[in-house]
């Protein structure tokens, strides 16, 4: 199994902040990297595909990069809506599929 | 508008069996590969079990290998998870989603709780 793992596992910003999420491959996946928001007691929403491939509908502040093994989420600049937990995903071994342990994102 | 809405969770008591179902709408559900994950309470996100569009290939987390099993009903275009000698450690909420890469639209989660 391909292991996920992200950093930090919480963070506290204000609104108005850059908030980056890292998250590392245990081998190199090429951009086979998927991200995910999970607000408490909703199902999981995809944010980006492909590691850098914004979702329909989803705003402009949030964006993905990297390649190989290593990873980022970035949010531009924090809104209160954005107070979740992220989630990375490999697909390099589809259809088996690994899920990073997830970041919890709160607003100051 | 593509939907997703599973149902069939509830309490089961050890060694027991449980199915869930996902039915689906809004898109052609034949040509769709389809998922399933799981988040036990507080935890993160597992991937349980995926099937091809046609469902003829299916494929398992080795925690459930050998006990669940996934299909496809194309009629009903409805997806389903057979839970078989269910665990403690099967508690989860279970989530329907579309895809076997990305996942790109999820249903809203049926609880099933493994407990004497």
């Amino acid at each position: 199994d391909i292991q996920m793992t992200q950093s930090p596992s919480s963070l506290s910003a204000s609104e108005g902040d850059r908030v980056t999420i890292t998250c590392r491959a245990g081998q190199s996946i090429s951009n086979y990297l998927n991200w995910y928001q999970q607000i408490p007691g909703k199902a999981p929403r995809l944010l980006i595909y492909g590691a850098s491939t914004l979702q329909s509908g989803v705003p402009s502040r949030f964006s993905g990069s990297g390649s190989g093994t290593d990873f980022t989420l970035t949010i531009s600049s924090l809104e209160p809506e954005d107070s979740a937990i992220y989630y990375c995903q490999q697909s390099y071994s589809m259809p088996l599929l690994t899920f990073g342990g997830g970041t919890k994102v709160e607003i100051k | 508008e593509v939907q997703l809405l599973e149902s069939g969770g509830g309490l089961v008591q050890p060694g027991g069996s449980l199915r869930l179902s996902c039915a689906t709408s809004g898109f052609p559900f034949s040509r769709y590969a389809m998922s399933w994950v799981r988040q036990a309470p507080g935890k993160g996100l597992e991937w349980v079990s995926g099937t091809t569009g046609n469902g003829g290939s299916t494929y398992y987390a080795d925690s459930v290998r050998g006990r669940f099993t996934i299909s496809k009903d194309h009629s009903k275009n409805t997806l389903f998870l057979q839970m078989n000698n269910l665990r403690a450690e099967d508690t989860a909420v279970y989530y329907c989603a579309r895809g076997n890469s990305y996942l790109e639209y999820w249903g809203q989660g049926s609880l099933v709780t493994v407990s004497a």
